[in-house]
């Protein structure tokens, strides 16, 4: 059964930048025709995309995030990065990253990892 | 971009009792691309129904998608105390995917 964890900073100052890992067990980040996405709530809100990155790389962001987001993956570590810069306090949230193939329904999610953004 | 509308907002119910989920979608969303999901507090959502109507691995069959035109809905229908939770519906017919804001299936 695949597992997805993330990890990184819970706190992140205004103006910087937002650096979240997840790590992918369970099976190979390569295996099957996978893309890997995060995903973003605020406290009591509901879910917002913000992007997703296929096993080659190729990229695809949510316009609304675009100019400040960049997905990267590591299949040799088994792993996928968000980084999200210029941050604010609109930007604290909880941060899932989740699974879907070439349908984006997300099949499986990490437990989800707190950041909030203040100085 | 598609903009998802849940409603109601709430749902108060006692277990056993059947919950009928609204999605309306502000355009066509074509070939029922949309899934349902279930947050528990404190969790990530967990994926029901996609495909409109498709059934998860492992979801019980008192879960039920179903699509008229631009509604989607997600019936269930014997509420168990498990069951009580907030279930948001999501299109995935083109970019960015959108989610609906989510209805809350609470204890009457």
């Amino acid at each position: 059964q695949v597992q997805l964890q993330e990890s990184g900073p819970g706190l992140v100052k205004p103006s910087q930048t937002l650096s979240l890992t997840c790590t992918v067990s369970g099976g190979s980040i390569t295996s099957g025709a996978y893309y890997w996405s995060w995903i973003r709530q605020p406290a009591g809100k509901g879910l917002e995309w913000i992007g997703r990155i296929s096993i080659i790389g190729s990229t695809d962001y949510n316009s609304s995030l675009e100019s400040r987001v960049t997905l990267s993956i590591d299949t040799s570590k088994n792993q996928f990065s968000l980084k999200l810069n210029s941050v604010t306090a609109t930007d604290t949230a909880v941060y899932y990253c989740a699974r879907h193939s070439g349908l984006y329904f997300f099949d499986f999610w990490g437990q989800g990892t707190q950041v909030t953004v203040s100085s | 971009e598609i903009v998802l509308t849940q409603s109601p907002g709430t749902l108060s119910l006692s277990p056993g009792e059947r919950a009928t989920l609204s999605c309306r979608a502000s355009q066509s969303v074509s070939s029922g691309h949309i899934a349902w999901y279930q947050q528990k507090l404190g969790q990530a959502p967990r994926l029901l129904v996609y495909g409109a109507s498709g059934r998860a691995t492992g979801i019980p069959d008192r879960f039920t998608g179903s699509v008229s035109g631009t509604d989607f809905t997600l019936t269930i229908t014997r509420l168990e105390p498990e069951d009580f939770a907030v279930y948001y519906c999501q299109q995935y017919f083109n970019s960015p995917v959108t989610f609906g804001g989510g209805t809350k299936v609470e204890i009457k």
